[in-house]
């Protein structure tokens, strides 16, 4: 059992790259969420998908967009990089209204924008 | 709207010290409550959550328990080790949602 795993782990882009970050969870979880960590921000949402064939808007979604692409898989896309998206990109699946209920994280893609 | 507004950092304690980290919230009802931990270069692992008023989550040593009449969580740990070096975060889920709103997180470091 992998959990939640992602791909890559560290990317360097140069301003106006695009790239897609991969996320896969082993779970069988029904929600699936993209988060950015950045220092003294704590955690922010970025987008969710409660369901598959569903995604929904964050906290910060400008800049981004997702693709549910099965209940396993969901990635996360930048289509023009800029410098304020360099952060470390999370993924996080759960099973959401089960008495098992939790967020379960991957290892993070740490992703550099110059 | 939901908020969490936990302790800043860094907390710096000696081995087999007291650790208390206070977390406040703002929410609506009764969200549920959890603390995750983050070791370096690693992702978030639950440690201990509560979903009703009183409850107190717990494990490996660490202890909160859900305050509604104060609106905490604040997480305690009765004697740290070396190896509970971290960054901990405080985050709620609100009634009816499925996301969760985190708090800033807050370093600690516990020397020999």
């Amino acid at each position: 059992n992998a959990g939640v795993t992602q791909t890559p782990k560290f990317q360097v882009l140069k301003t106006g790259q695009s790239m897609t970050l991969q996320c896969a969870q082993d779970m069988n979880h029904n929600s699936m969420y993209w988060y950015r960590q950045d220092p003294g921000m704590g955690l922010r949402l970025i987008y969710y998908s409660a369901s598959e064939g569903t995604t929904d808007k964050g906290e910060v979604p400008n800049g981004y967009n997702v693709s549910r692409l099965n209940k396993r898989e969901f990635s996360l896309r930048l289509e023009s990089a800029a410098p304020s998206q360099t952060s470390v990109y999370f993924c996080a699946s759960s099973d959401v209204g089960t008495s098992t209920d939790t967020q379960y994280f991957g290892p993070g893609t740490r992703l550099t924008v110059l | 709207g939901n908020s969490v507004t936990q302790m800043e950092g860094p907390v710096t304690l000696s081995e087999e010290a007291f650790l208390t980290i206070n977390c406040t919230y703002t929410a609506t009802g009764y969200p549920s409550l959890f603390w995750y931990v983050q070791y370096p270069g690693e992702g978030l692992q639950l440690l201990l959550k509560a979903t009703k008023a009183d409850d107190k989550g717990s494990n490996k040593g660490f202890e909160a328990t859900y305050r509604k009449e104060t609106t905490s969580f604040h997480l305690e740990k009765g004697s740290v080790q070396v190896s509970d070096s971290a960054v901990y975060f405080c985050a709620l889920r609100g009634v009816g949602y499925s996301t969760l709103t985190f708090g800033k997180g807050t370093m600690l470091l516990v020397s020999p």
